[in-house]
């Protein structure tokens, strides 16, 4: 079975400063994806980023991005000139690439606040 | 937003009701779950369907019912839930199971009394 671990619970940045948030796992699958989503106090849960373990090239979106380490089984989520908008949860996630049945295994979360 | 809506987005429920809810997803996709949020736990998968089909019931107890009507609606049906039910359920589609992302509804926050 897969685990997604976040160590962070909490971690709150002042305003435009860089944060980078910690996630590891544990999977014996070689084929998979990892993802961050982020989930604001209005509790919509919306994709920050993806990334495929077969590209060795870390996946970047505007101010976020990660460093994916496949040998130590490590995702961490940089963001960039943090902005008030960037406060919510985020969770890191796994999956299996697997047709038609797969299982997202969440972490527990960590909990940003950027202060003014 | 996701594309993903869920209704209600409240509810208040005793033990020996029977309630739905419902989750409808306007992005033309063919999987769509069913997620149990509680606090300080990680976010529990429910239940999987693929094209209609349930591919996936992770344990869950028989008093939550799901059907899934066509592609693009989803219900999940309770009955004699317990206090330990109360949490946020997150309905979630994809547009292919196991091969992509997930978009999430806003969720419906269900307290049992």
């Amino acid at each position: 079975a897969q685990t997604v671990t976040q160590s962070q619970p909490e971690m709150s940045v002042q305003e435009a400063e860089t944060v980078t948030l910690s996630c590891t796992y544990d999977t014996s699958e070689s084929n998979y994806y990892l993802f961050w989503y982020k989930q604001p106090p209005s509790r919509q849960m919306i994709l920050v980023i993806r990334q495929e373990a077969y590209k060795q090239q870390n996946a970047t979106e505007n101010r976020f991005s990660v460093n994916f380490q496949k040998a130590a089984k490590s995702f961490s989520l940089k963001i960039s000139d943090s902005q008030l908008g960037d406060t919510a949860m985020y969770f890191c996630a796994f999956m299996k690439q697997n047709f038609g049945n797969e299982k997202l295994t969440f972490g527990t979360g960590t909990r940003l606040t950027i202060i003014p | 937003e996701t594309g993903v809506t869920q209704t209600p987005r409240h509810l208040v429920m005793g033990m020996t009701n029977k309630k739905s809810l419902k989750c409808e997803q306007h992005l033309g996709h063919n999987a769509m779950y069913w997620y149990k949020q509680s606090a300080k736990k990680p976010l529990e998968l429910m239940f999987v369907y693929n094209f209609k089909e349930q591919t996936e019931n992770n344990s869950v107890p028989s008093r939550f019912s799901p059907e899934c009507p066509n592609s693009s609606h989803l219900f999940l049906h309770l009955h004699t839930l317990q206090p330990e039910d109360s949490a946020l359920y997150l309905c979630a589609s994809a547009p292919l199971a196991g091969v992509a992302e997930q978009y999430f509804g806003p969720g419906t926050r269900l307290t049992v009394t």
